[in-house]
Formats: C-alpha cells, sequence, structure tokens
C-alpha cells in the first residue's frame, strides 16, 4: 500500500489567500484526521472524518478553517484567508476501525508558511 | 481538560543502553495507547501500540501499561543513534473512538 498521501508537501503563500490541502488516505480505512503540528502546541488534531461525515471538528481553531472529504479516497484542509499563525506542519492521517485496535498512520504532511 | 503528560528530555542515552520514556494520562477511561517515534522533519510513525496491562515486546521495543496508576511506559533496549527522535505518547479518548490525545514528546539522544 502507498500509505496516506498528502499534496502538497510544502506551500508558501501570503497572508490573505486561500489555501488547500489534500489527503488520500490508505484504501479500505474508514476514519481519516487533520492534525496540525507546531512547536509551541505540538500535535493537535484539529477535524476527523468517519465513512466520509464529519465527526468532531471541534479542533478547528476557528471559521477560516473548513475540511470536506466528498468520497472515501480524498479529502481537503482549506484555510481562507489564510494568516502568518497558521504557518504550521499538516498531518493528515486514517485508520481502520477495528473492535480494540485503533492505530493510525500518518502521510508525510504539508508544510504551511504564511508570509 | 484530558491531558497526557511526557518529559520533554532531551533524553541522554549511550549507545547500547536502555532507554525509558515515561508517560501519564488523565482520562481514567482510556483503553487504547501508543507510542509514536517522530524524526526531525518527519510524520510520526507507529511503532508500539498496548491495550492490556502488562508489557508488550516487539523487538527492542517493550511497551508497559498500568491503568490502574495511568501510566504507559516505553523501553528501548540495546539504543541506536537511529534512535535518536522524538517519541510521542498518544490516547485514546474515552468519549470519542479514534480521537488520539498526544503528549508534548520525549526527544531522545543516542550518543556514540
Amino acid at each position: 500500500d502507498a500509505g496516506v498521501i498528502q499534496s502538497p508537501r510544502h506551500e508558501v503563500t501570503e497572508m490573505g489567500q486561500e489555501v488547500t490541502l489534500r489527503c488520500k488516505p490508505i484504501s479500505g480505512h474508514d476514519y481519516l484526521f487533520w492534525y496540525r503540528q507546531t512547536m509551541m502546541r505540538g500535535l493537535e488534531l484539529l477535524i476527523y472524518f468517519n465513512n466520509n461525515v464529519p465527526i468532531d471538528d471541534s479542533g478547528m481553531p476557528e471559521d477560516r478553517f473548513s475540511a470536506k472529504m466528498p468520497n472515501a479516497s480524498f479529502s481537503t484542509l482549506k484555510i481562507q484567508p489564510s494568516e502568518p499563525r497558521d504557518s504550521a506542519v499538516y498531518f493528515c492521517a486514517s485508520s481502520k476501525y477495528r473492535t480494540g485496535m485503533d492505530e493510525q498512520y500518518f502521510g508525510p504532511g504539508t508544510r504551511l508558511t504564511v508570509t | 481538560q484530558k491531558e497526557v503528560e511526557q518529559n520533554s528530555g532531551p533524553l541522554s542515552v549511550p549507545e547500547g543502553a536502555i532507554a525509558s520514556l515515561n508517560c501519564t494520562y488523565s482520562d481514567r477511561g482510556s483503553q487504547s495507547f501508543f507510542w509514536y517515534r517522530q524524526y526531525s522533519g518527519k510524520s510520526p510513525e507507529l511503532i508500539m501500540s498496548i491495550y492490556s496491562n502488562g508489557d508488550k515486546e516487539d523487538g527492542r521495543f517493550t511497551a508497559q501499561l498500568n491503568k490502574a496508576s495511568q501510566y504507559v511506559s516505553l523501553l528501548i533496549r540495546d539504543s541506536q543513534p537511529s534512535d535518536s527522535a522524538t517519541y510521542l505518547c498518544a490516547v485514546i479518548a474515552s468519549d470519542s473512538w479514534g480521537k488520539l490525545q498526544f503528549g508534548a514528546g520525549t526527544q531522545v539522544v543516542v550518543t556514540p
């Protein structure tokens, strides 16, 4: 399996621009997670989906952030408008529900820099 | 706020020695526990999962879980320079399947 795929790997944008991050989960996985990692706050869960349905978006910092999962093999995280404080590494992870076992596998991440 | 606590380190370990990492968690209902390894500039990589009290061994890694004490640990035997990384403890929240809560991580430095 190719693992979780994310694109782009690096994104540099100016404040106020729209940013779209993309994720393809591992085939057969029914959970998809978006995380953000910064030195100050560590690894934070932003939102997660089960069978393409958002389950918990309580970690989304504000209305500028939105996420969608139109099908089982694709998800997007959008920031509009972007701000310098959004600079971070954004990870996508996926897992397959099995009773009592729930390992998550991470993609390579997108390093976002907002100037 | 449910928390996962780890010593930030760095933990300096001579090559060939045992590295011992500790993690405590506040969610008493948690049932699933994980250790991830993260190299600088890379994504977290799952190295161990543990669900029952006691020890679980996988190669040079041993995870230990004590739910009564809300404590999980990771031992790395025969530490190698390639083990130098940040190790993240993660716990599944009891009120929401799949929702991982991460500790801040312990940086391990293995010195030749």
